[in-house]
């Protein structure tokens, strides 16, 4: 079965500073994999997916993720902080007959004027 | 226009009270879901339809009745509401083909059982 660990489930940068969102997946199978977020009483809005074709992943926003096969991790970085980058972010990957996803348990990311 | 649709967005009822919630999808998808948001956050899936046929239900009590008058429309039926039942719920939908994996979220009902 698959699953997703997200390291950190709240995460504080400052504004202009480095995001790194850490993500760790488990499949049996080549994966597909996820970055979502959500707004405060928002949906779910896609960020960025990785299908088997680059590694590095580029999203909305200014994100990108790389898939390591090796390390079997998907972490989603943005090279600087804007306040309104404060958000739930999830990590999940796609797997069984109707491509459900198995989402990371979320991180809450804090950005500091 | 919104791809996906529920309604209604937020939902206050009584416990032993039975309710709906309704999702409904332009994005000419075969395929959509309900997902349960925990008071933690936490996102698990309850169903998936394809082209109406139920073909994922994820250990979800018998109260939970999922219902698909057409390919564009999942709506969620509950029986008898508990204070556990209590959550976000989301639909979402998924197009068929490799590379179709992205699944699109409507905006959640969030649900409240007093």
């Amino acid at each position: 079965a698959q699953s997703v660990t997200q390291l950190g489930s709240h995460v504080s940068v400052s504004e202009g500073a480095l995001v790194l969102l850490r993500c760790n997946y488990s499949s049996s199978v080549p994966p597909y994999l996820f970055w979502y977020v959500q707004y405060p009483n928002q949906g779910l809005q896609l960020l960025l997916k990785y299908t088997s074709a680059a590694t590095l992943v580029k999203g909305i926003n200014g994100f990108e993720a790389e898939f390591k096969k090796s390390e079997t991790s998907f972490h989603l970085t943005k090279p600087s902080a804007h306040m309104s980058d404060a958000a739930e972010y999830f990590c999940a990957v796609s797997s069984g007959s109707a491509r459900q996803l198995t989402f990371g348990s979320g991180t809450q990311l804090t950005v500091l004027p | 226009d919104t791809a996906v649709s529920q309604t209604p967005k937020y939902l206050v009822t009584q416990m032993g009270n039975d309710k709906s919630i309704k999702c409904e999808q332009n994005l000419g998808h075969d395929t959509m879901y309900w997902y349960k948001q925990d008071s933690k956050k936490f996102l698990k899936i309850m169903f998936s339809y394809n082209n109406k046929e139920l073909i994922i239900n994820e250990t979800v009590p018998n109260r939970f009745s999922p219902k698909s008058p057409d390919k564009a429309h999942l709506n969620l039926h509950i029986n008898s509401l508990e204070l556990g039942d209590s959550a976000v719920y989301f639909c979402a939908s998924r197009g068929l083909g490799g590379r179709q994996e992205t699944q699109y979220f409507g905006p959640g009902t969030r649900l409240l059982v007093l």
